[in-house]
């Protein structure tokens, strides 16, 4: 079965600096998608960027991009220029291929200081 | 973005009543919607796949005769918790498809069963 860990539960950042959530998970499979959600106190959860396993070129979306290492069946978050609006619960998630299940890690909380 | 709502937000019960908990998608059709279990602090559990017109799908170790599903509309699913007891107090949360790639999640109902 697929997993996905998620090894530090909580994380903080000054606002206007950087940091990186890490996440690695285990399959066999050669065809899967990986996540990253964000959760917010207000419990909503919310795709933040996605990437698929046959692309080389790591996605971005404005100021969050990841870094896909496939061999090392790893793929960390790095959110740029934090803001206050970036506190919440983040979520690594993996859906193989041809399924629409998704498999959620324990996720990490990140706290953002002023 | 597609909006999905899920209603309660928050039910208090009695132990050995039962519990409705309604997810809809607002602007969008929905054949599949998934439901999943938050325990505090820990990670989304998948439940069941829920699909319309049809049975659910329910995830191994998840009583179907507890957490019954129901998909009568393209824009509904409806989660009822049976004779429901204090260890089946959760954050419930569901999503809907909207195509292979993309699950748009509803806010969460939070129960607490006394």
């Amino acid at each position: 079965a697929q997993t996905v860990t998620q090894s530090q539960p909580e994380m903080s950042v000054q606002e206007a600096e950087t940091v990186t959530l890490s996440c690695t998970y285990d399959t066999s499979e050669s065809d899967y998608y990986l996540f990253w959600y964000k959760q917010p106190p207000s419990r909503q959860m919310i795709l933040v960027i996605r990437q698929e396993a046959y692309k080389q070129q790591n996605a971005t979306e404005n100021r969050f991009s990841v870094n896909f290492q496939k061999a090392a069946k790893s793929f960390s978050l790095k959110i740029s220029d934090s803001q206050l609006g970036d506190a919440a619960m983040y979520f690594c998630a993996y859906r193989q291929g041809g399924s629409e299940k998704l498999v959620f890690g324990k996720g990490m909380k990140l706290t953002v200081n002023p | 973005g597609a909006v999905v709502s899920q209603h309660p937000s928050w039910v208090i019960c009695k132990s050995g009543t039962s519990v409705k908990i309604e997810c809809r998608s607002l602007d969008f059709q929905a054949t599949t919607m998934f439901w999943y279990r938050q325990f505090p602090k820990q990670s989304l559990m998948l439940m069941a796949t829920s699909n319309e017109g049809s049975k659910a799908t329910y995830e191994q170790g998840v009583e179907k005769d507890k957490f019954l599903i129901n998909h009568a509309s393209l824009t509904l699913s409806t989660l009822t918790v049976t004779s429901a007891h204090p260890e089946d107090s959760s954050f419930y949360i569901c999503s809907a498809r909207v195509d292979t790639d993309t699950q748009y999640f509803g806010p969460g109902t939070r129960l607490t069963v006394l």
